[in-house]
This record gives C-alpha cells, sequence and structure tokens, in this order.
C-alpha cells in the first residue's frame, strides 16, 4: 500500500535558520502530495500541494518541489519564525481518493 | 466560504463510559466525510469515512462507530470507552475525491 516517511523529530532550529524537512513517498500511479501543519492544540491545516511531477507548492514562505524520480516532497523554508513552530505532516492522496499521511515532525524556532 | 465545526473540543471520560463527537460542515453539499485519531507523537490514523448519508466505511476494527444522518453532519460513538481510545480525534472533509482535504479543529479525548 501507500506510505509517507518524514525526517525524524524533533526539529530545533535558531530564527532566521534554513528549513528542509524531508518526506519521501511510495505510491503506485500519480498521486497528489501535501504538506499540512498542526499549531499546537489545533487541527490540521493545508500548507501548500502539488498535483503533478515537478509541481512547486508555495505558501508563507515554505516551498515543495514534486519529485518523481526520487519520489520526494521536501519542505523548505528559507528564513524560520518563531511563530512557525509547529508539527508538519507530509501527505499523499492517491488517484482513488485516499489519504495517507506521514507521522509528522515537531518544528520548534527558537528566539 | 466552507467551514468545519467539531465539538467539544476536550472531554475526559471515564473508561466504560459512551462517547458522541460531533463534526458539520457548513457551506458545501455532499462532502466526502472523514473521521481521524492522532495518537500522541503519531501521525494519523484513518477511522471512518462517508461518501453520502448512511454510508459508512471502517478502515480499523475497533469499538468505535460513526453516523451520518445527514448531509453535512457526521459522528463518532462508542458504546464503551477504552483506555486506549484516548488522543485527538480530527473530521475531515473533501468535496470530491480529487480535491484537497480540510479539517475541523479536533476532539482532545482523554479516557481515565
Amino acid at each position: 500500500g501507500d506510505s509517507v516517511t518524514q525526517m525524524e523529530g524533533p526539529v530545533t532550529l535558531s530564527e532566521e535558520a534554513f528549513l528542509t524537512i524531508n518526506c519521501t513517498y511510495t505510491a503506485t500511479g500519480y498521486p497528489s502530495l501535501f504538506w499540512y501543519v498542526q499549531y499546537p492544540g489545533e487541527g490540521l491545516q493545508l500548507l501548500l500541494k502539488a498535483t503533478k511531477a515537478d509541481d512547486k507548492g508555495s505558501n508563507k514562505g515554505f516551498e515543495a518541489t514534486y519529485r518523481k524520480e526520487t519520489t520526494s516532497f521536501h519542505l523548505e523554508k528559507g528564513s524560520v519564525q518563531v511563530s512557525d513552530s509547529a508539527v508538519y505532516f507530509c501527505a499523499l492522496k492517491d488517484n482513488a481518493g485516499k489519504s495517507t499521511f506521514g507521522d509528522g515532525t515537531t518544528l520548534t524556532v527558537k528566539p | 466560504s466552507q467551514t468545519i465545526h467539531q465539538w467539544p473540543a476536550t472531554l475526559v471520560q471515564p473508561v466504560g463510559s459512551p462517547l458522541s463527537l460531533e463534526c458539520t460542515v457548513e457551506g458545501t453539499s455532499n462532502p466526502n466525510l472523514y473521521w481521524y485519531r492522532q495518537a500522541a507523537g503519531r501521525g494519523l490514523q484513518l477511522l471512518f469515512y462517508s461518501v453520502g448519508i448512511g454510508q459508512i466505511s471502517s478502515e480499523v476494527p475497533q469499538n468505535l462507530s460513526a453516523s451520518r444522518p445527514q448531509d453535512r453532519q457526521f459522528i463518532l460513538s462508542s458504546k464503551k470507552l477504552l483506555l486506549s481510545d484516548s488522543g485527538f480525534y480530527l473530521c475531515a472533509w473533501r468535496s470530491g475525491l480529487r480535491e484537497t482535504q480540510y479539517f475541523g479543529p479536533g476532539t482532545r479525548l482523554l479516557v481515565l
């Protein structure tokens, strides 16, 4: 079946540092890929998405590129802020509409 | 615009007690609805999904059940809670199988 593997956390960075959270997937066909963010005590919010190979999703300074050749969708941000502290989930949706989520990566940004 | 509501936000229940969590969606018709559970420090586990009124599919056998009495209402229930039912329960919806999934604010359940 489909699976999503995320870089294990927790990740702790200083403000303005560069962020990378790795995500790789296994799936048949051509899934859509997503990054969700979960702030403390809240539900998941869609951060960005990409629906086909080589697409780049971007939002709030975060970016991720759909790499079919490496089956990856790594999340990056050039300069993190304290307010970016949250849990980040990588997810895929297959052609049948079934979603699979990674285990989440906790990011803490210190001032 | 579409919104999704869940309540209660937090719930503390004794072992063996019943459970009813409610999720409603506004601003859309015939959504696909989902219940997930997120255990502490873990990812999301799909529990149930529904593509229409009265249509429920279960992903994981357990002592929980789900019902969809109205188009935009999705209820998660249990007759007798177990300690292992503790977790963060998230309701989600999407307008079609090809669309993005959107999540509610979640219900934190603690079974003691």
